[in-house]
């Protein structure tokens, strides 16, 4: 299984909502990641989890809170979000942290914030 | 920090016809350059890397080549058919670092 797994595919929300994205992989990778694209933009790095520790936190607002529970699943905890965060979501995946360690991306969460 | 510049934005090239996309780099400490591929509707998926102890690495119809001295390296594609149509990112590094700087992307079109 070489499948990065992010529900759900699309995310609709108000500025006041609390939501959630989920990312899961089996892979038996331990190092796990949370881009950010917008519209034809490459992606940006939000964070990285090493062995389940948060490892680079690129400096993104406190309305963005990762968690990594397991050494297989990565959540994104999203609060009080403004219009500005709409854009694609990315998880991805490697077998240990550094490049030079293919990481495998997921397909994505479309999220509009209204 | 890292800067990596992709050219062209933009590139329609004839089913058949060879596509070449380059970029160019600002840290001489990179020594990682891997390739993205992003499909409508997908993630990004690496097609092909290279690493500075190498000059040029082939896969089937894909090439890099890099140029160390010149901070640049391409992307060459040949035959291309329809299904190479996509995004393509560069991205540069150095294995000291868990940070890929990518470059700004390249829509490619196959014209049948």
């Amino acid at each position: 299984d070489t499948e990065v797994t992010q529900t759900p595919k699309h995310l609709v929300m108000g500025m006041t909502n609390k939501k959630s994205l989920k990312c899961e992989q089996h892979m038996g990778h331990r190092a796990m990641y949370w881009y950010k694209q917008k519209a034809k933009k490459p992606p940006e790095l939000m964070f990285v989890y090493s062995y389940e520790k948060l490892s680079i936190n690129e400096s993104v607002p406190s309305r963005f809170s990762p968690e990594c529970p397991n050494s297989s699943l990565l959540n994104l905890h999203l609060h009080a979000l403004q219009p500005e965060d709409s854009a694609l979501y990315l998880c991805a995946s490697s077998r240990t942290s550094g490049v030079g360690n293919e990481q495998f991306f997921g397909p994505g969460t479309r999220l509009t914030v209204l | 920090g890292e800067n990596v510049e992709q050219h062209p934005s933009t590139l329609s090239v004839q089913e058949g016809d060879s596509a070449v996309i380059k970029c160019t780099y600002s840290d001489s400490a990179s020594n990682y350059f891997p390739w993205y591929k992003q499909e409508l509707g997908k993630g990004p998926q690496l097609i092909i890397d290279i690493r500075s102890n190498v000059g040029e690495k082939k896969d089937q119809r894909i090439a890099v080549t890099l140029n160390k001295t010149a901070k640049h390296f391409s992307l060459h594609i040949t035959e291309t058919q329809p299904e190479d149509s996509a995004v393509y990112f560069c991205a540069a590094s150095d294995f000291g670092n868990e940070k890929l700087t990518f470059g700004t992307g390249t829509r490619l079109t196959i014209i049948p």
